[in-house]
């Protein structure tokens, strides 16, 4: 079975860092594509961030530009984004999500792990 | 950045009726669009992608229709558990953007 599973949430003071990690399961991350998207509470979807299978294709939404780095270790089949630098808006469930195929434009989301919240608050 | 607008803002529907959602693109994302269900406390799932192929395992009572900028999703028969928060997302230019979500409740 395909499985996603995202660790490392938690409170966090305004300005502080946390690392969140994916682990992948049922397949090989290292043939996939992978996305950060997260949901403030009672909010909609934002992504975040994506990482090519082979790195060479890193991108960022604006609002976490400078602050956030993702990066993969492919052979521990996982995931990672640090986040630096963190304000309260950045409060949110955070999802990790495999690129749909690698086939160009194939950008949807599927699977998705079940997330795990980040809280930014004194 | 393309901005994705899905309407109505809350659909209410009896089971068993047809709903229909609409996403609208501020400029064409040809036909690289995918619609997902979330239900509470649940991670969005993914039901169409290429704004009319059904995932793995979708029932076919989901379709999904459009192109350009303007895009459909079609419950034919409402069962209990088809009632959630239903998002567009398109995924033709960076940054992928989403709509801000329809949720489908019973009437």
């Amino acid at each position: 079975e395909v499985q996603l599973v995202e660790s490392g949430g938690g409170l966090v003071q305004p300005g502080g860092s946390l690392r969140l990690s994916c682990a992948a399961s049922g397949f090989t991350l290292s043939s996939y594509s992978m996305n950060w998207v997260r949901q403030a509470p009672g909010k909609g979807l934002e992504w975040v961030s994506y990482i090519s299978s082979t790195r060479s294709t890193i991108y960022y939404a604006d609002s976490v530009k400078g602050r956030f780095t993702i990066f993969r270790d492919n052979a521990k089949n996982s995931l990672y984004l640090q986040m630096n630098s963190l304000r309260a808006e950045d409060t949110a469930v955070y999802y990790c999500a495999r690129r749909g195929s690698e086939v160009l434009y194939n950008n949807w989301f599927d699977p998705w792990g079940q997330g795990t919240l980040v809280t930014v608050s004194s | 950045e393309i901005v994705m607008t899905q309407s109505p803002a809350t659909l209410s529907v009896s089971p068993g009726e047809r709903a229909t959602l609409s996403c609208r693109a501020s400029q064409s994302v040809s036909s690289n669009l995918a619609w997902y269900q979330q239900k509470p406390g649940q991670a969005p799932r993914l039901l169409i992608y290429g704004a009319s192929t059904r995932a793995t395992g979708i029932p076919a009572r989901f379709s999904g229709s459009g192109s350009g900028t303007e895009f459909t999703l079609t419950i034919s028969s409402l069962q209990s558990e088809d009632f959630a928060v239903y998002y567009c997302q398109q995924y033709n230019n960076w940054p992928m953007t989403f709509g801000q979500g329809t949720p489908l409740e019973i009437k």
